[in-house]
């Protein structure tokens, strides 16, 4: 289930299901968007990135889809791993810039 | 590919110490380099933009006195804390970009600077 700790959402799967990570972002106008893993003590980890011009995308394990109307971003893992444990960032891409704003993180939590 | 080396990984020093962090494009040049701060169970938050060759872009609220950030060449930019105080404890993130357009930002794996 998933639960809103003092700062960061925690989403718990059992080993073997699926995950979606859900995430807002908040410029109508962003064009480029990214998925970061990142491990306790670690750097942000590139997982998976979309443009706007598409509305899904699919990697090894993991799928990236897009809704630009109600300006949402999802990750879904399949065949969740206890590897997979973790913090999850989205990210998208400031237009005119390179910068990026980060959303607050999901830690996902995978069960035995 | 796209290895970004951050050095050191953790420091720990008395109050009133600079601190320098070192962020190094290992694979490829990086025109364009950030510097985040993490605090606990928190998001990144963007610093400033380090561009090659040229002054920092700080965000609004982060003094540029304070943190003083040299990109000296392609592979290689530095944040220096200075005069560390508690409240610069937290843990400092870098981050490259290569070249033009849509392509990912690739991070190193942060600095956790303790001021004591």
């Amino acid at each position: 289930g998933e639960s809103v700790g003092l700062h960061l959402p925690t989403l718990s799967v059992q080993e073997g299901d699926n995950s979606i990570i859900n995430c807002a972002y908040s410029n109508s106008a962003s064009d480029y968007f990214i998925w970061y893993k990142q491990e306790s003590g670690k750097g942000p980890q590139f997982i998976i990135d979309i443009r706007s011009n598409m509305d899904k995308r699919q990697g090894q394990r993991v799928t990236v889809l897009l809704n630009k109307t109600v300006k949402h971003l999802s990750l879904q893992i399949a065949a969740t791993q206890p590897g997979d444990s973790a913090v999850y960032f989205c990210a998208e891409n400031i237009p005119g810039t390179y910068k990026y704003i980060f959303g607050t993180g999901t830690r996902l939590k995978v069960l035995a | 590919g796209a290895v970004v080396s951050q050095h050191p990984s953790r420091v720990i020093c008395k109050s009133g110490t600079s601190v320098k962090i070192e962020c190094r494009s290992l694979d490829f040049q990086a025109t364009t380099m950030f510097w985040y701060r993490q605090f606990p169970k928190q998001s990144l938050m963007l610093m400033a933009t380090s561009n090659e060759g040229s002054k920092a872009t700080y965000e609004q609220g982060v003094e540029k006195d304070k943190f003083l950030i040299n990109h000296a060449s392609l592979t290689l930019s530095t944040l220096t804390v200075t005069s560390a105080h508690p409240e610069d404890s937290s843990f400092y993130i870098c981050s490259a970009k290569e070249g033009a357009g849509g392509v990912p930002q690739h991070f190193g794996d942060g600095t956790r600077l303790s001021i004591l």
